[in-house]
């Protein structure tokens, strides 16, 4: 049973390009989690989806930041317009389980030249 | 808003020493998740507790669930280098979905 996966796994965008990063959650898992994370910082929620829909953005930036998860395929998280500041580590997870134990991507690390 | 507490934020030792770290919250939760993180790396789940006093032993490693399900404590036996790493707690409550991740202890292990 694969594991969630997460690509690319380097990314670097200048700035005002965009990034488009990509999360296949494990089999049977239909909730995805984003998170982002500093160096030497803990993980930020970012938004949590279901198929096909949004249940919480409420650590997503109001602009340039989005996600979905379709019905079929990976999650997307896109972010428009790169600045430096978005650079990060930003990962992805999925569960199923009743006490939401989440099981997490490699990480994608985003460098924003 | 539900906030989980780790301390401390780093910890340096030397291998063959033990070690506690603690997650704390004012808020209940159903769940506790330990999860471990290397450098480059994405969390990996060690243990979930869910009932309120239980001990989950992992190897040199015990979890402990506080009565009141409120907080959590890892301790480490006789640590290695293998052992460096970030250590997160997480707390989830069923049918919430997300879950509130504290900000992680940073242990360093040196041999």
């Amino acid at each position: 049973n694969a594991g969630v996966m997460q690509n690319p796994r380097h990314l670097v965008r200048r700035r005002g390009q965009e990034a488009r990063l990509r999360c296949s959650p494990m089999k049977g898992h239909s909730h995805v989690y984003w998170y982002r994370q500093l160096p030497e910082e803990g993980l930020k929620f970012m938004v949590y989806l279901q198929k096909e829909n949004i249940i919480d953005e409420s650590g997503m930036p109001k602009e340039r930041f989005s996600a979905e998860f379709p019905k079929e395929g990976p999650s997307i998280l896109r972010i428009q317009q790169v600045v430096r500041g978005d650079s990060a580590a930003y990962f992805c997870a999925s569960s199923q389980g009743l006490y939401n134990e989440q099981f997490f991507g490699p990480g994608t690390r985003l460098t924003v030249l | 808003t539900q906030l989980l507490e780790q301390s401390p934020q780093f910890l340096s030792i030397q291998e063959g020493e033990n070690l506690t770290v603690y997650c704390n919250s004012s808020s209940v939760f159903s769940s506790l998740q330990w999860y471990r993180q290397e450098p480059g790396e994405g969390p990996v789940l060690l243990v979930t507790v869910v009932t309120g006093g239980e001990v989950k032993k992992l190897k040199r490693l015990t979890f402990q669930f506080g009565d009141a399900r409120k907080d959590s404590s890892l301790h480490i036996t006789a640590a290695q280098p293998g052992d460096t790493g970030l250590y997160l707690c997480a707390g989830g409550n069923t049918n919430a979905g997300k879950s509130t991740f504290g900000d992680g202890t940073t242990l360093t292990v040196k041999p």
